[in-house]
């Protein structure tokens, strides 16, 4: 049962544009959720989090979008770098009875020059 | 900065070998992580650990086994290797259960023939 959902396995942006990653999840006691960033043969690092008591949170370049009614996060990057182009996985916890990371499965970026 | 290390980056064992993998934190952590990751299956884990001596199981943990004897230190272990447990193993800390990121090593890609 994935808990935290990517749907979309792979995205293209040109450079300069605004890139808009989505994840759904289906655990309403998901409480804080987390956008890493994964390079091939690196691990992820961690990119910004949420708490589930704000619908946004900023960090520069990013900006998580919470919807708790929807059960549906987005990640925007503005502008897009070719940086930017990696796998992105978001993760949610919850401090009750689940106090662990469940990750969804990933979307792909990249970004074209 | 947190830094994660890992034993090996690249490690090729045969069926039926003992395998272990080990993970250091030098950030005084209590909490450490070890998830493997596969293609179009994100990031699962294996086993976590909130303090030395002390293992919990997660959600894929059939195949593996782990110890902590030092605050630093993590092992994983595959007490005999099977070529299903070919993948990337990544291991990870966190200051904090729930509310706070956690912190990855580099990974391990293990291929077991």
């Amino acid at each position: 049962d994935q808990q935290v959902k990517q749907n979309s396995p792979s995205l293209s942006v040109q450079e300069g544009r605004i890139s808009i990653l989505n994840c759904d999840y289906t655990n309403s006691m998901f409480d804080y959720f987390l956008w890493y960033k994964k390079y091939p043969a690196e691990g992820p690092t961690f990119l910004i989090s949420i708490s589930s008591i704000k619908d946004k949170n900023e960090d520069g370049r990013f900006t998580v979008f919470l919807n708790k009614s929807a059960k549906h996060l987005s990640l925007h990057i503005v502008p897009s770098q070719p940086g930017d182009s990696a796998v992105y996985f978001c993760a949610a916890s919850s401090n009750f009875g689940n106090e662990k990371l469940t990750f969804g499965t990933g979307t792909r970026l990249t970004i074209i020059p | 900065d947190v830094k994660v290390t890992q034993s090996s980056r690249y490690l090729v064992k045969r069926t039926g070998e003992k395998v272990f993998l080990e993970c250091v934190q030098d950030m005084d952590h209590e909490n450490m992580f070890w998830y493997r990751q596969d293609p179009g299956l994100g990031l699962r884990l294996i086993y976590f650990s909130y303090d030395v001596k002390m293992k919990e199981k997660g959600d894929i943990p059939e195949g593996y086994s782990v110890s902590r004897e030092k605050k630093e230190r993590f092992s994983l272990i595959l007490e005999s290797a099977s070529t299903n447990q070919t993948s990337m193993y990544l291991c990870a800390s966190s200051f904090d259960r729930v509310y706070y990121e956690q912190y990855f090593g580099p990974g391990t890609r293990l291929t077991v023939t």
